[in-house]
């Protein structure tokens, strides 16, 4: 299991804002900042938000991030089709470590 | 157009070594610092090792420390990952992915992946 903990599903219909958490500790998410991965089927990981509430260039801004304390959460609002993916937060650790959670798969009904 | 491109994976014996080898294109490479990442078939992510752009500063995950050895070679625009002592739970397909021009290493920032090549370890 992983150091950072993500519920494994989630699901909405179009149009419907989720959200994913992910709940960590003080030596991940409660002193370093948070990333979220998109991960189509067949496809390589690609970043939505980095530094707990950014968007890089082209990344819609119906994808939004936030933190508190240790955890942090990724909001999707106006859900759709295409949204259907694996989604995974990512923080640096200060074990010396980089982890992931362990990805939740996004389903729009 | 920002590329990297993996190569180097395919079945090997437990116990054996196996060198990945990254290339990238489309960029300045010596500007950033750059990751292995590998995914286990149909599961989630794992974070192997990053290096900074000038290779002074190297980390590994628990897993793999003493076993792998993160390099890259500026002059080539390549990265790599020397896979020593290869076990069955490092089956995987094996991502090289870069963090954002000036970035530090200790950061999961990675704005750019390559498609990946996958490691088999069996006998």
């Amino acid at each position: 299991q992983s150091v950072l903990t993500q519920p494994p599903s989630a699901s909405g219909t179009p149009g419907q804002r989720v959200t994913i958490s992910c709940s960590g500790s003080s030596s991940n998410i409660g002193s370093n900042t948070v990333n979220w991965y998109q991960q189509l089927p067949g496809t390589a990981p690609k970043i939505l938000i980095y530094s707990n509430n950014q968007r890089p260039s082209g990344v819609p801004d119906r994808f939004s991030g936030s933190k508190s304390g240790t955890s942090a959460s990724l909001a999707i609002s106006g859900l759709q089709s295409e949204d259907e993916a694996d989604y995974y937060c990512a923080v640096w650790d200060d074990s010396l470590n980089g982890v992931f959670g362990g990805g939740t798969k996004l389903t729009v009904l | 157009e920002v590329q990297l491109v993996e190569s180097g994976g395919g079945l090997v014996q437990p116990g054996r070594s196996l060198r990945l080898s990254c290339a990238v294109s489309g960029f300045t490479f010596d500007d950033y610092a750059m990751h292995w990442v590998r995914q286990t078939p149909g599961k989630g992510l794992e974070w192997v090792s990053g290096i900074s752009w000038n290779s002074a500063r190297i980390v590994y995950a628990d897993s793999v420390k003493g076993r792998f050895a993160i390099s890259r070679d500026n002059a080539k625009n390549s990265l790599y990952l020397q896979m020593n002592s290869l076990r069955g739970e490092d089956t995987a397909l094996y991502y090289c992915a870069r963090a954002p021009a000036g970035i530090a290493v200790a950061v999961m920032t990675f704005d750019s992946w390559g498609q990946g090549t996958l490691v088999t370890v069996s006998s």
